[in-house]
């Protein structure tokens, strides 16, 4: 089945040791997105692929930067995770830009734990 | 700045009965709404759509409505079955932006 693939599931790094979160996708979809959502908070973007075209939200920390290597696969490195960055992180695609009848297939999720 | 909101963290009804999550938003331009549906352990799913042209849309046992003026829609589920709990992620769109609301847990008990 076609589908959005996040690794690992659950990730425990240390008080400011870089971490790196991936995801792929077999959808072949343009854009690819990643969400941070802390517990009982909505979904938050952080930044979106639209190709190889790299757009960041406006109040994304500088903390966190994004790498697509290929159509497939997308990566969140968070340089120097601080304790707030404890999150659920989700990886989502679409075939087009976000927008009227577009709708998000969403990963599982990668729950991340700083110790 | 939150643009959608779900005020109801949660909500709990009998199986067999209709279930209705709300969810309000404050931007006007807002031309397309979803609801997402998410299990534990598993990311969000598409469950239905509607568009700002449109003030209902039903798929099944899922209904949506929208009330532009009051800036509202509702997700109503009839008949409402236990496979049906999990959290209900509202979401609104417009052009290249999309907002989630908080989500609302939904538990159908038998």
């Amino acid at each position: 089945d076609a589908m959005v693939i996040q690794n690992p599931r659950y990730q425990v790094t240390q008080f400011g040791k870089p971490v790196t979160l991936s995801c792929s996708q077999t959808l072949n979809h343009n854009v690819m997105y990643w969400y941070q959502q802390k517990s009982s908070q909505a979904p938050k973007l952080l930044f979106h692929y639209y190709d190889k075209d790299f757009n960041n939200e406006a109040d994304t920390p500088d903390n966190f930067q994004s790498r697509r290597p290929n159509t497939s696969f997308c990566f969140l490195d968070i340089r120097s995770p601080g304790l707030g960055d404890a999150a659920m992180y989700l990886c989502a695609t679409s075939r087009e830009m976000r927008g009227t009848n577009e709708k998000l297939f969403f990963g599982s999720g990668t729950q991340l734990s700083v110790l | 700045d939150q643009q959608v909101k779900q005020n109801s963290p949660s909500l709990s009804v009998q199986e067999g009965r209709i279930s209705i999550l709300n969810c309000d938003y404050t931007n006007s331009m807002f031309d397309y709404f979803l609801w997402y549906k998410k299990y534990p352990a598993e990311g969000p799913t598409f469950l239905i759509s509607i568009s700002s042209i449109k003030d209902k849309n039903e798929d099944g046992r899922f209904t949506v409505f929208l009330n532009k003026s009051a800036k509202h829609l509702s997700l109503h589920i009839v008949p409402s079955q236990p496979g049906d709990s999990a959290v209900y992620f509202c979401a609104a769109s417009e052009d290249n932006d999309m907002r989630f609301g908080a989500g609302t847990r939904l538990t159908v008990k038998p």
